[in-house]
């Protein structure tokens, strides 16, 4: 079946500096990812939608400055934390569809220090 | 603003018994529903969906039962087995917003042996 990778699976980055998280659809192409995240016992909460080839829509309260969102192939689409604080430690994950079903990446572990 | 909720953070069953995970939502434009499981660190596991015009859908020990009136939705498990045990995530969507998902706080599972 259809396979969403990203990468890094774990990243620990310093406080300040910016990290970026890939995302790629393996075998179909997603004109459209999405892109969550996850605080250690929350819901998952949609944070952007990630549109192949022009800006990404943005969920109300989500920074799109600071969460940088590029989609610029039909199988790739990378979030990069800018400035990255410590509460932006989180567990982010993306998902991409093909056809009527929805895929969803291993998730990425951000940890800020 | 949480639109879909699972107001039970945990539930624990006894190996072969029928757990029955519950989930409600609020927005009445909701039109697919959706059960994944998942464990801490790694992305959702699609288990099972419902379009808003069936009110029952049924895949091995899985069952999904929506109530519309009642803007309620319910997995049943059955029989529950030891590697049944997760969180759960009941998720919605609309056709507007096609393939984005509201998530609910998620269950956790426990089915002892």
């Amino acid at each position: 079946g259809a396979v969403v990778s990203q990468h890094p699976s774990r990243v620990i980055c310093k406080s300040g500096t910016s990290v970026k998280i890939e995302c790629r659809s393996l075998d179909f192409q997603a004109t459209t990812m999405f892109w969550y995240r996850q605080f250690p016992k929350q819901s998952l909460m949609l944070m952007a939608t990630s549109n192949e080839g022009s800006k990404a829509t943005y969920e109300q309260g989500v920074e799109k400055d600071k969460f940088l969102i590029n989609h610029a192939s039909l199988t790739l689409s990378t979030l990069t934390v800018t400035s990255a604080h410590p509460e932006d430690s989180s567990f982010y994950i993306c998902s991409g569809h093909s056809g009527n079903t929805i895929y969803f990446g291993e998730g990425s572990w951000l940890t800020v220090v | 603003d949480q639109q879909v909720k699972q107001n039970s953070p945990s539930l624990s069953v006894q190996e072969g018994r029928i757990s029955i995970l519950n989930c409600d939502y609020t927005n009445s434009m909701f039109d697919y529903f959706l059960w994944y499981k998942k464990y801490p660190a790694e992305g959702p596991t699609f288990l099972i969906s419902i379009s808003s015009i069936k009110d029952k859908n049924e895949d091995g020990r899985f069952t999904v039962f929506l109530n519309k009136s009642a803007k309620h939705l319910s997995l049943h498990i059955v029989p529950s087995q030891p590697g049944d045990s997760a969180v759960y995530f009941c998720a919605a969507s609309t056709g507007y917003s096609g393939y984005a998902l509201n998530f609910g706080k998620g269950t956790s599972l426990l089915v002892t042996p």
